[in-house]
Formats: C-alpha cells, sequence, structure tokens
C-alpha cells in the first residue's frame, strides 16, 4: 500500500527565517505530486506540481519554491518566511497525471510565522 | 476563472436526519467535480467524483451526489447521517482540459456536526 509522509507536522518560525518542509510517498513509483496551501480561514490552493524527478511547476506565485530531488520526494522551502506563509501545507500525489484523477493527500504542516 | 462556492460554513443535525452539504461552480465548461472529507485530526481523503454521465454519483461511507448542470450545482447527501460523520466536507472542481497539473480549485468547506 501506498503511504505519503510530510514533515515536519508543525513549524513555528521567525520572519525572514528559512523554510523546508518536504513529504515522501512509498509503494508508488514515479508518482506526480502537488503541494497545497490553505492560508487561515481560506480554501486550499495548488502552488506547486510535479510530473517526474526534477521537473516542478509553480501554480502560484508566493516567494516558495519547490523541488523533487528524487523519485518518492517533494520539498518545498523558501530562504526568507513572510508573514502571509503562514497556513496549513498539504502535499498530494495521484497516480495518473490527468485532471480528473483523485489526489491523496498527507497530513499536512501546520506553519505559523511570527 | 473557475471558482467552488460551499454556502454553509457549518452544518448541524442530528443522527438519523438526511444531510444535504451544497457545492456550486462556475466554469464556462463541463468540470469535472469533487467531494473531500477531513476527519479530525486526519488528512483529506476522497469520496466521489463526477466526471460524465448520469447525474448522481456513488462514493464511500454511503455518501452520493447529484449533478445539476441546470444550477450548476453538485450536492453531497448522505442518509440517514450518523456522528461520525461529523468531519469538515470540500468540495472541489477540476479543469477539463485535459492538462495533466492536478490542480483542484477547492471551496471554502463546509464543517458538518452530527449530534448523536
Amino acid at each position: 500500500a501506498q503511504t505519503i509522509h510530510q514533515w515536519p507536522v508543525a513549524e513555528i518560525k521567525a520572519v525572514g527565517s528559512p523554510l523546508s518542509l518536504g513529504c515522501t510517498i512509498k509503494g508508488k513509483s514515479s508518482p506526480n505530486l502537488y503541494w497545497y496551501w490553505q492560508a487561515t480561514g481560506g480554501t486550499l490552493q495548488q502552488l506547486f506540481y510535479s510530473i517526474t524527478v526534477g521537473q516542478v511547476e509553480s501554480v502560484v506565485q508566493l516567494n516558495l519554491s519547490a523541488s523533487r530531488p528524487k523519485d518518492d520526494q517533494f520539498i518545498l522551502s523558501t530562504e526568507k518566511l513572510l508573514l502571509s506563509h503562514s497556513g496549513f501545507y498539504l502535499c498530494a500525489w495521484s497516480l495518473l497525471a490527468i485532471s480528473n484523477e483523485r489526489l491523496f493527500f498527507g497530513h499536512g504542516t501546520k506553519l505559523s510565522v511570527l | 476563472a473557475q471558482s467552488v462556492d460551499q454556502p454553509d460554513a457549518h452544518v448541524t443535525l442530528y443522527e438519523g436526519a438526511s444531510l444535504e452539504l451544497r457545492c456550486s461552480y462556475s466554469y464556462s465548461a463541463a468540470p469535472y467535480l469533487f467531494w473531500y472529507v477531513q476527519y479530525p485530526g486526519q488528512s483529506l481523503q476522497f469520496l466521489l467524483k463526477y466526471i460524465t454521465g448520469d447525474a448522481v454519483v456513488k462514493g464511500t461511507k454511503g455518501f452520493e451526489a447529484e449533478f445539476r448542470k441546470s444550477n450548476s450545482s453538485f450536492n453531497l447527501k448522505k442518509s440517514p447521517a450518523h456522528w461520525s460523520d461529523s468531519a469538515k466536507y470540500f468540495c472541489a472542481l477540476a479543469l477539463n482540459t485535459g492538462a495533466n497539473t492536478g490542480k483542484l480549485t477547492f471551496g471554502h468547506g463546509t464543517i458538518l456536526r452530527v449530534h448523536p
């Protein structure tokens, strides 16, 4: 069975500090990977997607970057956090890279920027 | 641009009643529509989706949803409701463009509370 693991579970960071969030998918080779973000009180919106290793597409510009260094790993990062980065970050994967495919979500990381 | 509206931030009912969570969407073409659920302390889980064909789609946990093109709605239903259905429910839309981005446009969610 496939599993998705996100780390850390929660982070409290200072404005201007760096950030790195991670996501690992086990049990599925070459998954399609996604990062979603939910601002406090807001809805979920897609940030990045990756169809294959080394290739990441940005969907929304939020002064964040993403990388896929391994087939099963997806990293979200920034060198300088903003207050507006606070929220809930979800990693997800799908079997197929088609628009009507269901997504499987991780448990998420709660980020508080102070 | 496409959008999804879930007009009810909270819905409360008693166990045994019928539940219906509302969802409307705005999109110029035929959409793909989804419902996801987030139980307390858990991640989002897929419930069901509408791609094409029959207006009523059945999903997991006894849920079903009805697609109505006439009023651009995709309401989630279950009867009877159980206290374990208490959770946050998200309606989402994917564009029917063939593009393989995995992008879903989500509504803000409806928190359902079912009293025993």
